[in-house]
């Protein structure tokens, strides 16, 4: 089956510690975004990526990092600078400029 | 001003009845535009898309849409309990490189 998967669905972070969210497509799509959700809000773009090996930061980038070293995966680790990590992270894959496709997120909680 | 706007709500509509959503955008140059229907603690599932001046309809759904208003809308008919979500209005700007959301409006659907 075709789709995006995002591991693990759940993730807790303690205190200075680092975080790596997993995002693998097998849609064949060049581009892929991370969104982080806030509850009652709407979505916030954190990083976009339309090729290997480049991205582009979003509104809300700091604290964040991100690497796109195939074209199949992307993953976001969120690094001790993020104050407020506690949030749901959706991945999302698109041919370029097309319509968005989400995996189904992960909680990240802070212990 | 945000970007993407939409009425928090709830919008409350009996069984039967046709939800009215609504949405604006502050970018003049913006080419495409997407409704995602999200359900609590799930990832958005994309249900429509347009891009040209007018309505679009796909079953139970139309969206329209009006440039010069700068104005995207959601109709659904015969409206469900099923349809209770919460709906995100997307658009992509002139650029095409990014897609911005609106926070959101909650719909209720009662039987």
């Amino acid at each position: 089956d075709g789709g995006i998967t995002q591991s693990p669905k759940y993730l807790f972070r303690k205190e200075g510690q680092n975080v790596t969210l997993s995002c693998e497509q097998n849609l064949n799509h060049d581009a892929m975004y991370w969104y982080r959700q806030d509850p009652g809000q709407g979505l916030r773009l954190i990083y976009y990526s339309q090729i290997v090996n480049d991205f582009q930061k979003g509104d809300i980038a700091e604290g964040y990092s991100v690497s796109r070293e195939k074209k199949e995966s992307f993953p976001l680790t969120v690094t001790s600078a993020q104050k407020n990590p506690t949030a749901f992270y959706l991945c999302a894959s698109s041919l370029t400029n097309e319509k968005l496709f989400f995996g189904s997120g992960t909680q990240l909680s802070v212990l | 001003q945000k970007e993407v706007e939409q009425n928090s709500g709830p919008l409350s509509v009996p069984e039967g009845a046709i939800a009215s959503l609504n949405c604006t955008y502050s970018d003049r140059g913006s080419q495409s535009f997407f409704w995602y229907r999200q359900y609590s603690g799930k990832s958005p599932e994309l249900i429509m898309f347009i891009y040209s001046n007018g309505d679009k309809e796909d079953g139970r759904f139309t969206a329209q849409l009006n440039k010069a208003s700068q104005y995207v809308s959601l109709l659904i008919r015969d409206s469900q309990p099923s349809d209770s979500a919460t709906y995100l209005c997307a658009v992509r700007g002139e650029y095409g490189n990014k897609l911005v959301f609106g926070a959101g409006t909650i719909l209720r659907v009662k039987s």
